[in-house]
């Protein structure tokens, strides 16, 4: 069956240090990959768009790979700040513009 | 700016009441979606739309049903509300014509049914 795993429910880094999330899948051939980022009591922001024959994606400190043959994407936040702290989520859209969501990884950041 | 709105933020029925949730986009967006969205389970697509007056079911629409008479509102529906629908319910749109399409949600509607 189709299966989206993020690394880890929680991630607590410290300040300054990179953060990377993980997105494996399995049973899926994605068209394209988004992360999003979700604070508390709010909907889903969008972040970052990788498409499959993309490798990699940058965005001010914000950087998504995408490795369709191990089936994984790597979202990086570089200089982490304690404003990064949230849930994020990955999501893997196919070509008829349906979007799948893993569950989240919550990233706390400690000044 | 994209904005899709939602009805409420807060909403506390009754089981066995009909309960509308309603939803709005400004962008002239074709794709709608509803999900629910519970801890340990992530975001669930309820319902999809693609265009006016069409919909369809996604992965949990048992329970519910939905409306899309005007292109910029789609409305999600509990005919009969259980304790189990207990949950945040986020709508989203998107531009659609597209394959990489990416979804704008509204604030979510935290509703409660005692």
């Amino acid at each position: 069956s189709q299966k989206i795993e993020q690394n880890s429910e929680a991630l607590n880094i410290q300040e300054g240090k990179t953060a990377t999330l993980t997105c494996n899948y399995t049973n899926y051939s994605p068209a394209y990959l988004q992360w999003y980022r979700q604070d508390p009591g709010r909907g889903p922001v969008f972040l970052l768009l990788i498409r499959e024959n993309e490798k990699e994606k940058r965005k001010e400190r914000l950087k998504v790979t995408f490795d369709t043959t191990l089936k994984q994407s790597l979202f990086h936040i570089t200089a982490s700040q304690p404003a990064d702290s949230a849930t994020y989520l990955c999501a893997l859209g196919t070509n008829a513009g349906k979007s799948t969501f893993g569950d989240g990884t919550t990233l706390t950041v400690k000044p | 700016d994209v904005k899709v709105t939602q009805s409420s933020r807060y909403l506390v029925k009754r089981t066995g009441e009909k309960v509308f949730l309603e939803c709005v986009q400004d962008m002239d967006h074709e794709n709608m979606f509803w999900y629910r969205q519970d801890p340990g389970l992530g975001l669930r697509l309820i319902y999809f739309s693609y265009d006016v007056k069409m919909k369809e079911k996604g992965d949990i629409p048992e329970g519910y049903s939905v409306s899309r008479e005007k292109k910029e509102r789609f409305s999600l529906i509990l005919e009969s509300a259980s304790t189990n629908q207990t949950s945040m319910y986020l709508c989203a749109s998107s531009s659609g014509g597209s394959h990489t399409d990416t979804q704008y949600f509204g604030p979510g509607t935290r509703l409660t049914v005692l």
